[in-house]
């Protein structure tokens, strides 16, 4: 069974600056997938991030980028230069073995000007 | 085509009672999937389609609830004789399968009385 675990209920973080979000997680499979998906007030999930576990080289998306250390499975998400539309709830998931995701209680993010 | 599409976006019922809610999927995409979200929660997930297949079920699919893709386009959930732990918002998501990106409708968020 897959297990997500995201330990921060709530981040904030001032506009313009970086923020890191943890997300550690659990499989017993060799290949999977892992991803960031961000939740805005009222609007649908969309993606934000995804990462192949086999890829040792850390996915980026311009301001958005991962810290994956496969061996503590550990798969953070450093946004820079935030801005007020990332104001949202973020969850991180997992694939692998099945083609649902496993998702964590998300981190709501609040940027403040 | 825009993305995702799901009816209605709000449901009210009374406890007992039945309802039904629509998927329409992105045209191209073969694969279908439900997930519920409970407030503070992440999704999980209840099921998928590949085509007009049902080839997953998770246990939290009890027998009041039942998922159809006839033709394999949209998609039905049904719950019979809801109850109050029913309340939720549930999530439609359709993808080209995995790894590929599941992209998610706006939800229907159901309240039972």
């Amino acid at each position: 069974a897959q297990t997500v675990t995201q330990s921060q209920p709530e981040m904030s973080v001032q506009e313009a600056e970086t923020v890191t979000l943890s997300c550690t997680y659990d499989t017993s499979e060799s290949d999977y997938y892992l991803f960031w998906y961000k939740q805005p007030p009222s609007r649908q999930m969309i993606l934000v991030i995804r990462q192949e576990a086999y890829k040792q080289q850390n996915a980026t998306e311009n301001r958005f980028s991962v810290n994956f250390q496969k061996a503590a499975k550990s798969f953070s998400l450093k946004i820079s230069d935030s801005q007020l539309g990332d104001a949202a709830m973020y969850f991180c998931a997992s694939q692998g073995g099945s083609e649902k995701l496993v998702f964590g209680k998300g981190t709501k993010l609040t940027v403040n000007p | 085509d825009t993305g995702v599409s799901q009816n209605p976006r709000h449901k009210i019922t009374k406890r007992g009672q039945n309802v039904t809610f629509r998927c329409d999927p992105i045209s191209e995409h073969n694969r279908l999937y439900w997930y519920r979200q409970t407030l503070g929660q992440g999704p999980e997930f209840l099921t998928y389609f590949q085509n007009e297949a049902q080839l997953e079920k998770s246990r939290l699919l009890s027998d009041r609830f039942s998922a159809e893709r006839p033709k394999g386009s949209f998609s039905t959930l049904e719950i019979q004789r809801t109850e109050q732990g029913d309340s939720a918002m549930y999530l439609c998501a359709s993808s080209l399968g995995a790894p590929n990106e599941q992209f998610f409708g706006p939800g229907t968020r159901l309240t039972v009385l």
